[in-house]
C-alpha cells in the first residue's frame, strides 16, 4: 500500500523563523511531489510541485526532494502568522493520471 | 479562485433526504475527483473520473452515487446518509493526460455537509 507520512504537529515557530515541514513516502517509483496549504475550513491550495532531486525555490518557499531517501520537505523562510495552516504533502506514485496519495498533513502555527 | 466551483457551499440534510452536490471546472481538464475530509482526519479519495469514465471507487458506500455527464461537470448524489457522513466534500480536477504537469490537482472550495 502506497503511504505518505507526515508529522501531524502542531509545529510552532516564532514569526520570522524558518519552518521546516517533512514528508516521507513508501513508493520508490514515485515521480511527482506536491505541497498544498489548507487553512482551517478551506480547501487545499497548491503551493509547490517538485519532480527532480534537489531544491526548488519560489519566493519564501523551498521544496527539497531526495528520491534516494524517499523524502520531500518544505521550508518556509521568514514565517508569518498568515502561514499558519495545515500543510499537505501529496505524492503521485507513477507518471500519468494515477490519483495523488495525500499525507495527513502537518499543522503549522507561526507565533507573533 | 482555482477554476473549480462547487455548490452548495453548505448543506444540512436529514437522514431520509436526497440531495446532490455539484462541481464544475473551467480549466479544460479531463479528470475529476471527489474527496471527503472529516474533522481532524486526512483527505479520503472517494471517486475518480477520467474522460467521463469512472476509474476509481475507493470502497465508498452505495449511499454516495457519483455522476459525470461530461468532463466539466461532476455530481455526487446523496441518499439516506448517516450523521458520520458529515464532512467537507471536496471536488478536484486535473489535466488527465500522461504528463507530469497534468498531475497537479486543483480543488474547489468544498461543500460542508451536516447530516442530522
Amino acid at each position: 500500500q502506497k503511504e505518505v507520512e507526515q508529522n501531524s504537529g502542531p509545529l510552532s515557530v516564532p514569526e520570522g523563523a524558518i519552518a521546516s515541514l517533512n514528508c516521507t513516502y513508501s513508493d520508490r517509483g514515485s515521480q511527482s511531489f506536491f505541497w498544498y496549504r489548507q487553512y482551517s475550513g478551506k480547501s487545499p491550495e497548491l503551493i509547490m510541485s517538485i519532480y527532480s532531486n534537489g531544491d526548488k525555490e519560489d519566493g519564501r518557499f523551498t521544496a527539497q526532494l531526495n528520491k534516494a531517501s524517499q523524502y520531500v520537505s518544505l521550508l518556509i523562510r521568514d514565517s508569518q502568522p498568515s502561514d499558519s495552516a495545515t500543510y499537505l504533502c501529496a505524492v503521485n506514485p507513477n507518471s500519468g493520471n494515477t490519483p495523488l496519495v495525500f499525507g495527513k498533513g502537518t499543522r503549522l502555527s507561526v507565533i507573533a | 479562485e482555482t477554476g473549480v466551483t462547487q455548490t452548495p457551499r453548505h448543506l444540512v440534510m436529514g437522514m431520509t433526504n436526497k440531495k446532490s452536490l455539484k462541481c464544475e471546472q473551467h480549466l479544460g481538464h479531463n479528470a475529476m475527483y471527489w474527496y471527503k475530509q472529516s474533522a481532524k482526519k486526512p483527505l479520503e479519495l472517494m471517486f475518480v473520473y477520467n474522460f467521463k469514465e469512472q476509474t476509481e471507487n475507493n470502497s465508498v458506500p452505495s449511499r454516495f452515487s457519483p455522476e459525470c455527464p461530461n468532463s466539466s461537470h461532476l455530481f455526487l448524489h446523496l441518499h439516506t446518509l448517516q450523521p458520520e457522513d458529515s464532512a467537507l466534500y471536496l471536488c478536484a480536477s486535473s489535466q488527465g493526460q500522461s504528463s507530469q504537469l497534468a498531475e497537479t490537482q486543483y480543488f474547489g472550495p468544498g461543500t460542508r455537509l451536516l447530516v442530522l
